[in-house]
């Protein structure tokens, strides 16, 4: 099993919708929780961090971290199609090494 | 804040040759550096951990004297790749996590170096 799941997708929205991704992880040493952006041949870019329970919010997205349940989403709202990449979720304990799921491709229509 | 540049971003070499990336933290000190691989579609596949002045840690299945990792100061480090083959073929990122700070925990990724061995 691994120790972060995702739903690889595709995905595919029109404009404007309500985006949900999601990961379930199995180990309960993580502390850390973040959502990474990759565009196609583009590195992985920070979009959220956390490390607590409950959500965090920043413009259009938000990260929400359930660590009774061992799980962890992001919302994206009022998609855009420049949202269109593939998102990366990412645990980890402290000493920085993280492990990430992997990767959901999202697609916004316009 | 929060850069970290690669260079080259695209290079092409003869099986055979031996090819350096440079990973660089622009504005910030890097207590640990990461290299990863990764293929079309897929996730991240981490290669190894630099930490400053010390050997690199490498995953399991990556051969350490294939893929050479000097971590010279707080803001470079450097992978090579020796005696390259056409397998070894890929999209190669580097990450840095800050040395200190609220984000101390988190990585923040370069723009990757795609390799091509003909």
């Amino acid at each position: 099993q691994k120790e972060v799941e995702q739903d690889p997708g595709p995905l595919s929205v029109p404009e404007g919708a309500i985006v949900s991704l999601n990961c379930t992880y199995s180990n309960s040493a993580f502390q850390y929780f973040m959502w990474y952006r990759q565009y196609s041949r583009k590195g992985p870019e920070l979009l959220m961090y956390t490390y607590s329970s409950g959500n965090k919010e920043d413009g259009r997205f938000t990260a929400q971290v359930d660590k009774s349940s061992k799980y962890i989403s992001l919302f994206i709202r009022d998609s855009q199609p420049s949202d269109s990449a593939t998102y990366l979720c990412a645990s980890g304990t402290s000493g920085s090494r993280l492990t990430f799921g992997e990767g959901t491709q999202l697609t916004v229509n316009p | 804040g929060a850069v970290v540049s690669q260079h080259p971003s695209r290079v092409i070499c003869k099986s055979g040759t031996s090819v350096k990336i440079e990973c660089r933290s622009l504005d910030f000190q890097a207590t640990t550096m990461f290299w990863y691989r990764q293929f079309p579609k897929q996730s991240l596949m981490l290669m190894a951990t630099s930490n400053e002045g010390s050997k690199a840690t490498y995953e399991q299945g990556v051969e350490k004297d294939k893929f050479l990792i000097n971590h010279a100061s707080l803001t470079l480090s450097t992978l090579t790749v020796t005696s390259a083959h056409p397998e070894d073929s890929s999209f190669y990122i580097c990450s840095a996590a800050p040395f200190r700070g609220l984000y101390q925990e988190t990585q923040y990724f370069g723009p990757g170096t795609r390799l091509l061995v003909l």
